[in-house]
């Protein structure tokens, strides 16, 4: 069956600190996608980024970025030197491709608070 | 990307009545949601929209309570139905543009309070 856990429940961290985000998944899938979005105080899901399980490269795109390691099943999401404005809900979401349903999975979100 | 709205934005409805949210898309998408994000919590998946036939729906969701429409490409509605307060939640649409890249994308939700 497929999962997603965030077992971080609440981080926070003052300005200008790193913070990495903890994402693991299940999946019997051998084809899959995992994604970050983010969900700011005003509720909207942002998208962030959206990786396939044949692509372990890791990104960067400006202060974030994702660490993909399929041996551990897991897909990291790194914030440097974080700000005010990224404080939000992030979440961690798989899509698996055998199905092609579309369907996310989401895990429980992670709650960033990024003080001044 | 997709330009998604959604109508209403917000809405405080009485016990026993019926809401229905529509979701317009700006052009034509492949697949398209509704997910459901109850106070606190992550999002579930309520159904699959599927254009001129009925919507999928998963498990512990049924038509009768979550009647949804999509007559075309770029719209679709949820309509919640005989509400009560464990419904309030954020209701929100999701569209994917195009298989199998899988990039979804999510309208800005519904507020629904429900007395």
């Amino acid at each position: 069956a497929q999962k997603v856990t965030q077992a971080q429940t609440e981080i926070s961290v003052v300005e200008k600190e790193d913070v990495t985000l903890d994402c693991v998944y299940e999946t019997r899938d051998t084809t899959y996608y995992l994604f970050w979005y983010k969900q700011p105080p005003s509720g909207e899901l942002v998208f962030l980024i959206r990786r396939n399980s044949f692509d372990e490269q890791n990104e960067i795109s400006g202060r974030y970025s994702w660490n993909f390691q399929k041996s551990t099943s897991s897909f990291n999401f790194t914030i440097t030197a974080s700000q005010v404005v990224d404080s939000a809900v992030y979440f961690c979401a798989l899509s698996e491709q055998t199905s092609n349903t579309g369907k996310l999975i989401f895990g429980q979100g992670t709650t960033l608070q990024v003080k001044p | 990307s997709a330009v998604i709205s959604q109508k209403p934005s917000r809405d405080i409805c009485q016990r026993g009545t019926s809401l229905t949210i529509q979701c317009q898309v700006d052009s034509q998408v492949t697949m398209m949601f509704w997910y459901r994000q109850q106070p606190g919590q992550s999002l579930t998946l309520i159904a699959t929209a599927n254009q001129g036939s009925e919507a999928t729906y998963e498990s512990g969701f049924v038509i009768d309570k979550f009647p949804i429409s999509r007559p075309n490409l770029t719209f679709s509605t949820l309509t919640v139905s005989n509400m009560s307060p464990e419904d309030s939640s954020i209701y929100l649409c999701s569209v994917i543009r195009d298989l199998p890249y899988n990039e979804q994308f999510f309208g800005p939700g519904t507020r629904l309070t429900v007395l």
